[in-house]
């Protein structure tokens, strides 16, 4: 089935300093990513659309100049979380319909974030 | 898109068929129910989806009610491996894209020897 990867998938970082996630989708064009978050013992948020070329659209409540995402290439998406604070701990995870399979989407391994 | 419930968490023995519920009473016709499960610090998994028919895979069965005012995903032999958190979602579907999804709380499944 399709593949998507995330890098790193795990991070460890100093308050203040900013981290960029990758997620690629390895055999498939991916026009449209998914970025959601999820603390522990919570369900999976969903963050923000990534769009292939566009600007990406963010759900309520997130702010867009904190987690930055570009969407350069048809294979990469990247969040970038500035300016990190010990509340951004979480587990991000990016998801991608394949285009193969109707109607599916596949997810990333997951990063696992920890600012300390 | 429509809200879902399910149970917070269930048990099964190992080897025996794991029916998980949802219910989805305010559906739109053209609102599809999908279950994905996520195990413990991975990514979610995809694991079926149906409209109104019935839906097998190798991986389970999809029991939509008939007024598709709730469904049942089976897993017909449980294993240790299949403990996870499973998700039953509805959104619009039926085309290739697919749109985002927005997850509930999910059932904590615990398969016990």
């Amino acid at each position: 089935g399709a593949v998507v990867s995330q890098h790193p998938s795990w991070v460890i970082c100093k308050s203040g300093t900013s981290v960029k996630i990758e997620c690629r989708s390895l055999d498939f064009q991916a026009t449209t990513m998914f970025w959601y978050r999820q603390f522990p013992k919570q369900s999976l948020m969903l963050m923000a659309t990534s769009n292939e070329g566009s600007k990406a659209t963010y759900e309520q409540g997130v702010e867009k100049d904190k987690f930055l995402i570009n969407h350069a290439s048809l294979t990469l998406s990247t969040l970038t979380v500035t300016s990190a604070h010990p509340e951004d701990s979480s587990f991000y995870i990016c998801s991608s319909p394949s285009g193969r399979v109707t109607d599916t989407q596949y997810f990333g391994p997951g990063t696992r974030l920890t600012v300390l | 898109d429509a809200k879902t419930t399910q149970p917070t968490s269930m048990d099964c023995a190992e080897g025996r068929a794991a029916n998980l519920p949802c219910n989805h009473s305010t559906i739109s016709g053209n609102e599809y129910v999908y279950w994905y499960r996520q195990i413990h610090s991975q990514g979610p998994q995809y694991i079926i989806h149906g409209l109104k028919n019935n839906e097998t895979n190798e991986m389970a069965s999809l029991i939509i009610t008939e007024d598709r005012k709730s469904s049942t995903l089976i897993l017909p032999h449980a294993t240790l491996r299949d403990t996870a958190v499973y998700y039953c979602i509805v959104r619009v579907g039926g085309g290739n894209q697919g749109g985002k999804l927005i997850f509930g709380q999910g059932t904590e499944l615990s398969v016990k020897p």
